[in-house]
């Protein structure tokens, strides 16, 4: 069935190092991808997205490729920020051009990024 | 995208309450859905809803336990009953991107409703 498998955590970093969570998923068709962060007693916000294989989807400095070969979507930042701590959850969905989507969640990856 | 209010932010509650949960949103909007979040956990559906029919529920969550309702095409409500202390969690609700339209779109939340039962 449809799931997504996202790099354990915690991830902890100082401040300016080099970010990489991994996010692989297990879905039918052509699913969109989607990286959502929740920043602490906040909701989830949208961070990007990608629509199709190859799509770069990139925002504030996040970027993740949708790579159907490896069925993967990995986010990378180059220089994480103190501002960047948060919960990040990789998910798709997979709707027909008939129906509305079901969000599928990965269990999410708590980031601590230190001054 | 959408702005999406719900109410109320937090609560907490006595076990074998119940309690109902609004979603409004600013623009109308043919889907809205309902999450939940256990502690420390991932995001799960509970519950489509459509103006206009019933609630579709994902497994595992039943509409006597999570009635939901949809009297128009920018508010819902849900209500979780005879609350117990395994129910508390934050509720989110969403709707999808490009308003009116099917397909692979991303979803856009609430801050969500976090609840406590003692």
């Amino acid at each position: 069935g449809n799931s997504v498998t996202q790099m354990e955590g915690p991830v902890t970093l100082s401040e300016e190092a080099f970010l990489t969570i991994n996010c692989t998923y297990t879905a039918t068709g052509y699913p969109s991808l989607f990286w959502y962060v929740q920043y602490p007693g906040e909701g989830l916000q949208l961070l990007l997205k990608a629509t199709k294989a190859d799509d770069k989807g990139s925002n504030k400095g996040f970027e993740a490729t949708y790579r159907k070969e490896t069925t993967s979507f990995h986010l990378e930042k180059g220089s994480v920020q103190v501002s960047d701590s948060a919960v990040y959850f990789c998910a798709f969905t997979n709707a027909g051009g008939t129906s509305y989507g079901k969000l599928t969640f990965g269990q999410g990856t708590i980031l601590t990024v230190h001054p | 995208s959408a702005v999406i209010s719900q109410k109320p932010s937090r609560d907490i509650c006595q076990r074998g309450t119940s309690l109902t949960i609004q979603c409004q949103v600013d623009s109308q909007v043919t889907m809205m859905f309902w999450y939940r979040q256990q502690p420390g956990q991932s995001l799960t559906l509970i519950a489509t809803a459509n103006q206009g029919s019933e609630a579709t529920y994902e497994s595992g969550f039943v509409i006597d336990k999570f009635p939901i309702s949809r009297p128009n095409l920018t508010f819902s409500t849900l209500t979780v009953s005879n609350m117990s202390p395994e129910d508390s969690s934050i509720y989110l609700c969403s709707v999808e991107e490009k308003l009116g339209e099917k397909g692979n779109q991303p979803q856009h939340f609430g801050d969500g409703t976090r609840l406590s039962i003692l």
